[in-house]
């Protein structure tokens, strides 16, 4: 069973679009991060939410965590090529380890 | 700062081989930890580590040995490859442990395809 819950896996759009990627769970988390990884690296860290309901920013990103603290969405304004890659979200389980478990990641392809 | 450094990039083994994977961190951070990574399966934590000398065992251990004699490498031991064990290999670390926030810095990954 998949702690973190990742959707759509894959998506394919136009440069401008908007799109949301969705990050579910039936357990509660103390944090939530989302990474993206481009062909051949390693993930680097975009964001990390940690209280409930707070929405985060970076450029044409928009994360959100949940009221519960259950789930989060990542959020594109006007897609670009340098969008494309891996999204991953990872959360850190309240009350338990400190390790935080991964996603599958949602691959995203925005065409020119 | 070069980050967390991984060695080799890539390697082809044949089954029953052994090797070991090169992980370094120069940012004095106490968590180090592997992950594998395989299509559609997101990552996987392998083996973890809270401290020179202290190792966990995380959510596929199987095949896989590490230890941690110094804060800042962290090597991955392969003791008889078997071709499940394809896969693309990431060491991270972080400065983790006590605070939710902390960022977990992955190193450039290393592509093992065992034959």
């Amino acid at each position: 069973t998949q702690l973190l819950e990742q959707s759509p896996q894959f998506l394919s759009i136009q440069e401008g679009e908007n799109l949301t990627v969705y990050c579910n769970s039936s357990s509660v988390f103390s944090s939530l991060q989302w990474y993206r990884q481009e062909p051949g690296e390693g993930p680097v860290l975009l964001v990390t939410v940690v209280t409930g309901g707070e929405v985060k920013k970076l450029k044409r990103l928009t994360f959100q965590f949940g009221d519960a603290r259950k789930d989060s969405s990542l959020h594109i304004t006007a897609a670009q090529p340098g969008d494309t890659g891996l999204y991953l979200c990872a959360g850190v389980r309240a009350g338990g380890s400190y390790i935080p478990t991964f996603g599958r990641g949602t691959s995203l392809i925005v065409h020119p | 700062n070069a980050g967390v450094t991984q060695t080799p990039k890539f390697q082809v083994l044949k089954t029953g081989q052994s090797m070991t994977l090169q992980c370094a961190q120069d940012m004095n951070h106490e968590y180090m930890s592997w992950y594998r990574q395989d299509p559609g399966m997101g990552l996987r934590l392998i083996h973890y580590s809270v401290g020179a000398g202290i190792t966990d065992q995380g959510e596929v251990p199987n095949g896989y040995n590490v230890s941690r004699s110094t804060t800042e490498d962290f090597p991955l031991r392969l003791l008889s490859a078997a071709p499940s064990q394809t896969s693309v290999y990431f060491c991270a670390s972080s400065s983790f442990g006590r605070e939710v926030k902390d960022t977990q810095y992955f190193g450039p990954g290393t592509r093992l395809t065992v034959l």
